[in-house]
């Protein structure tokens, strides 16, 4: 099946500082990408939908200005946590959508957990 | 917009037994995709199965099965001759086929514990 990254895997920061998640889809074109925030053993919380050379669609409640999503590429998008704060302390996973695919299907990366200090 | 349910948090079975997860959904749609992920305490999110809804067929993947009753809205995933590496957090999701985002609808999730 097809290949999504994501780095780091683990990252702890400051608070207040700013903390850049790269997703990376490996073998495939994804025009689409997704952000999803995950707590402990509950569901995947959609955040935004990444579309590349546009800006991305954010779910309702969620902060533009703090949670920033660049997809500059047919194969990279990027969420930026700025000024983070001990309440974004979560885990972090993309999705990247191959469209090329028979199903439209959407491949996971293996998550980013962010620790804010 | 699309619901998806999955009503039995938490599931547990013994080694080498059988096991069914629950999972409906509610939707005005005709044409679109089922799936179960698996999700190890890695939290790398695995495909385990799809379903194409207009697909009377249920779906087989080895010892993962489904009963997809789609008059019903139900959906549920059946393992076979359980295997402790089967213990993880199963989630149903639903995918519309003629979405242009190609949003998924994920439900709450079902924690599988296997006793050995």
């Amino acid at each position: 099946g097809a290949v999504v990254s994501q780095h780091p895997s683990r990252v702890i920061c400051k608070s207040g500082t700013s903390v850049k998640i790269e997703c990376r889809s490996l073998d495939f074109q994804a025009t689409t990408m997704f952000w999803y925030r995950q707590f402990p053993k509950k569901s995947l919380m959609l955040m935004a939908t990444s579309n590349e050379g546009s800006k991305a669609t954010y779910e309702q409640g969620v902060e533009k200005d703090k949670f920033l999503i660049n997809h500059a590429s047919l194969t990279l998008s990027t969420l930026t946590v700025t000024s983070a704060h001990p309440e974004d302390s979560s885990f972090y996973i993309c999705s990247a959508r191959d469209q090329g695919g028979p199903y439209n299907e959407q491949f996971f990366g293996p998550g980013t957990r962010l620790t804010v200090l | 917009a699309q619901t998806v349910t999955q009503s039995q948090p938490e599931m547990s079975v013994q080694e080498a037994e059988t096991v069914t997860l629950s999972c409906t959904y509610d939707t005005s749609e005709s044409d679109y995709y089922l799936f179960w992920y698996k999700q190890p305490p890695s939290r790398q999110m695995i495909l385990v199965i799809r379903q194409e809804a207009y697909k009377q067929q249920n779906a087989t993947e080895n010892r993962f099965s489904v009963n997809f009753q789609k008059a019903a809205k139900s959906f549920s995933l059946k393992i076979s001759d359980s295997q402790l590496g089967d213990a993880a957090m199963y989630f149903c999701a639903y995918l519309d086929r003629g979405s242009t985002l190609g949003r998924l609808y994920f439900g709450r999730g079902t924690q599988l514990t296997v006793w050995p």
